[in-house]
C-alpha cells in the first residue's frame, strides 16, 4: 500500500487568489491523479498527473485553471488559480499502481 | 460512457444488523472495482479491491462481490456497529488507472 500526504489540509482563501496543493507519496508510483469533491457530491477526476510531461485533463477542466506539476514519481502539485466561491471543494490526490490510495484531502473555502 | 450508480443513497439500521450496499455500472469492461469509506470531512479509506478476474474479496466483517456480466457489485457488512457509520463509495477502475465513482451510500448505525 502507499501512504499519501497532502498539504495543506484546509485553507480559506480570498477570491481571485491561487492556492497550490502538494501531494507526497511514500513510494514511487506510476500513476497519480487529482480529484475534486464538491459539497455533498461524489468525486470527479480533474486530471492525470504525468511524470515529466503535461497533465492530461478531463472534460470540463483546463490547464489555465488547474495547472499541475509532477517532477518525479513521488510528488505532484495542483494549483487552483483565480479562485471563486464555486471552487470551494475538497481536493484529493490519488496514487494508483493497482489499488487506488488517497490522501486526506485539502478542504478549500473561497470567500 | 461509464456510469456508476449506488443504491440506496442513505441507510439507517440498528446496531448488529447485517446489511448490503449495491453498486451498478453500465460498461462491463472494467479493470478493477474498489470500495471506499469516507468519514465526514475526511479523505477516502480503501476497504476492498476486486480485480476483474475475481468474484469476491473479504476483509473482516466486510465482503464485496463482483459480477461483471451483469454490471453489479455488492458490499456486505456483517454485524454492523456504530463505528461503521460513514459514506461508502464504489469506484470502477479503468486500465488507465482512472476511477469513476458512484454517488455513495451514507450509512448510519444506531446504538
Amino acid at each position: 500500500s502507499a501512504v499519501i500526504s497532502q498539504k495543506p489540509s484546509r485553507d480559506i482563501c480570498q477570491r481571485g487568489t491561487s492556492l497550490t496543493i502538494q501531494c507526497q507519496v511514500d513510494s514511487q508510483v506510476t500513476m497519480m491523479f487529482w480529484y475534486r469533491q464538491q459539497p455533498g457530491q461524489s468525486l470527479t477526476l480533474i486530471a492525470t498527473a504525468n511524470q515529466g510531461s503535461e497533465a492530461t485533463y478531463e472534460s470540463g477542466f483546463v490547464i489555465d485553471k488547474f495547472p499541475i506539476s509532477r517532477p518525479n514519481l513521488t510528488f505532484s502539485t495542483l494549483t487552483v488559480s483565480n479562485m471563486s466561491p464555486e471552487d470551494s471543494s475538497i481536493y484529493l490526490c490519488s496514487a494508483s499502481p493497482d489499488e487506488a490510495f488517497f490522501g486526506q484531502g485539502t478542504r478549500l473555502t473561497v470567500v | 460512457k461509464q456510469e456508476v450508480t449506488q443504491i440506496p443513497a442513505a441507510l439507517s439500521v440498528p446496531e448488529g444488523e447485517n446489511l448490503v450496499l449495491n453498486c451498478s455500472f453500465t460498461d462491463s469492461a472494467i479493470y478493477n472495482l474498489q470500495w471506499f469509506r469516507q468519514d465526514p470531512g475526511k479523505g477516502l479509506t480503501s476497504l476492498l479491491l476486486i480485480q476483474s478476474s475475481q468474484r469476491e474479496q473479504t476483509s473482516g466483517r466486510l465482503n464485496a462481490s463482483l459480477d461483471k456480466s451483469s454490471g453489479r457489485s455488492t458490499l456486505y457488512i456483517a454485524a454492523s456497529q456504530p463505528g461503521d457509520s460513514a459514506t461508502y463509495l464504489c469506484a470502477v477502475i479503468s486500465n488507465t488507472g482512472k476511477l469513476i465513482f458512484g454517488q455513495g451510500t451514507t450509512l448510519q448505525v444506531k446504538p
